[in-house]
């Protein structure tokens, strides 16, 4: 099946700091990506669609100036989580769609302190 | 896009059978059925998709009744590796105004005891 990988696996950063995740379909291509946020015991939530060449899509409620996404190529989506704070500490994982499956990245482990 | 709603947990045995049964009473003409299995800190994976009757592969098999209300996942002999989140999704994958957006609801928590 389709690989999808995300880097760093888990990252501490401190309060203020900015952390960038990667994404990439390994051996793919991806017009477009997806970003979820996870919080312990609940279920995924998205926070936007990354397309290839254009301007993210943020779901209602997600600050587009906090999460900066950027899809700068068919292999690779990256979320930017700017002035981080402890409560956008959380599991983030991404998605690539090919054809009509949606693979997901192993997730990124984010902690604020 | 169509709600989902599933049991939040169930319990089994070893080497028993496990039907999961979700619900989607709004589903849409063009979509598509899909589970996905989830580990603790994990990145979900693809179980099985389907869009009428029955489809079986390798791991799972999915029931879907004539008015496609409803589909249940089947997981035959479950072992303790089996215990995980399991999420019924319903969207129009194959549709060229889609772009595969997925809306996950709170998914059912399989617990496998040995």
């Amino acid at each position: 099946g389709a690989v999808v990988s995300q880097h760093p696996s888990w990252v501490i950063c401190k309060s203020g700091t900015s952390v960038k995740i990667e994404c990439r379909s390994l051996d793919f291509q991806a017009t477009t990506m997806f970003w979820y946020r996870q919080f312990p015991k609940q279920s995924l939530m998205l926070m936007a669609t990354s397309n290839e060449g254009s301007k993210a899509t943020y779901e209602q409620g997600v600050e587009k100036d906090k999460f900066l996404i950027n899809h700068a190529s068919l292999t690779l989506s990256t979320l930017t989580v700017t002035s981080a704070h402890p409560e956008d500490s959380s599991f983030y994982i991404c998605s690539a769609v090919r054809g009509y499956e949606q693979y997901f990245g192993p997730g990124t482990r984010l902690t604020v302190t | 896009l169509a709600k989902t709603t599933q049991p939040i947990s169930m319990d089994s045995y070893e080497g028993q059978e496990v039907n999961i049964t979700c619900s989607h009473n709004n589903i849409a003409t063009n979509d598509y059925i899909t589970w996905y299995q989830q580990f603790p800190s994990q990145g979900p994976r693809f179980i099985i998709q389907g869009y009428k009757t029955k489809v079986t592969n390798e791991v799972a098999s999915l029931f879907i009744p004539a008015d496609r209300k409803s589909s249940t996942l089947s997981l035959p002999r479950v072992s303790l590796s089996d215990t995980a989140v399991y999420y019924c999704l319903v969207g129009d994958f194959h549709g060229s105004s889609n772009t595969g957006k997925l809306i996950f609801g709170q998914g059912t928590t399989l617990q496998v005891k040995p």
